[in-house]
């Protein structure tokens, strides 16, 4: 089983700072197997990145992604208030599927 | 547009069985494949199943291979899990998913399991 795992746990920034949130796998995953989820409170998760670097319809350029191999990143270039959330990563190359711990953005 | 409605979740004792369904619609829902994923309160994300578009191929966490089966009625949109052999460790809110070539590029609001005596 692929182990991914997250850091930081939470992040405390203020509006309008970047963000930088990191996944990193216990074995090498192909970018094309490899994606990131936002979710809020109460809600179910939104895809918001697959292929590791290709923004799902409708999320704004601000998010982008990065990495291959066994470190893949997710940057918030400039945080809006609406994307105060909890973010996941996640590896479907290899079964089971698996999904990082989460980091949880908030505000500062 | 891509409307996931799961139902089915409630209060069930330890070893009882439950069946969860997903009533899909906005798209065509016989050519792609479909995701069971939980969520414990509070706690982050396990993918659970997945099953085929055409019913060929399954798939299962090791936490519930063996109790729980995935199961899909193309002509009535619908994907179920059959849930046996409850654990209280199964409780959860349980999402299905749409399969998106890979990513679950669309997901339901959740059914919530609990099990609990």
């Amino acid at each position: 089983e692929i182990v991914l795992t997250q850091s930081p746990g939470t992040l405390s920034l203020s509006p309008g700072e970047r963000a930088t949130l990191s996944c990193r796998a216990s074995q090498s995953v192909s970018s094309s197997y490899f994606a990131w989820y936002q979710q809020k409170p109460g809600q179910p998760p939104r895809l918001l990145m697959y292929d590791a670097s290709s923004r799902a319809t409708g999320v704004p350029d601000r998010f982008s992604g990065s990495g291959s191999g066994t470190d893949f990143t997710l940057t918030i270039s400039r945080l809006e208030p609406d994307d105060f959330a909890v973010y996941f990563c996640q590896q479907f190359g290899s079964s089971p599927l698996t999904f990082g711990g989460g980091t949880k953005v908030e505000i500062k | 547009q891509v409307q996931l409605v799961e139902s089915g979740g409630g209060v069930v004792q330890p070893g009882r069985s439950l069946r969860l369904s997903c009533a899909a619609s906005g798209f065509a829902f016989n050519i792609f494949g479909m995701h069971w994923v939980r969520q414990a309160p509070g706690k982050g994300l396990e993918w659970v199943s997945k099953i085929s578009y055409n019913v060929t191929q399954k798939s299962y966490a090791d936490s519930v291979k063996g109790r729980f089966t995935i199961s899909r009625d193309n002509a009535k949109n619908t994907v179920y899990l059959h849930m046996n052999s409850l654990r209280t460790e199964d409780t959860a809110v349980y999402y299905c998913a749409k399969d998106g070539g890979g990513p679950a590029d669309f997901w339901g609001q959740g059914t919530l399991v609990t099990v609990s005596s």
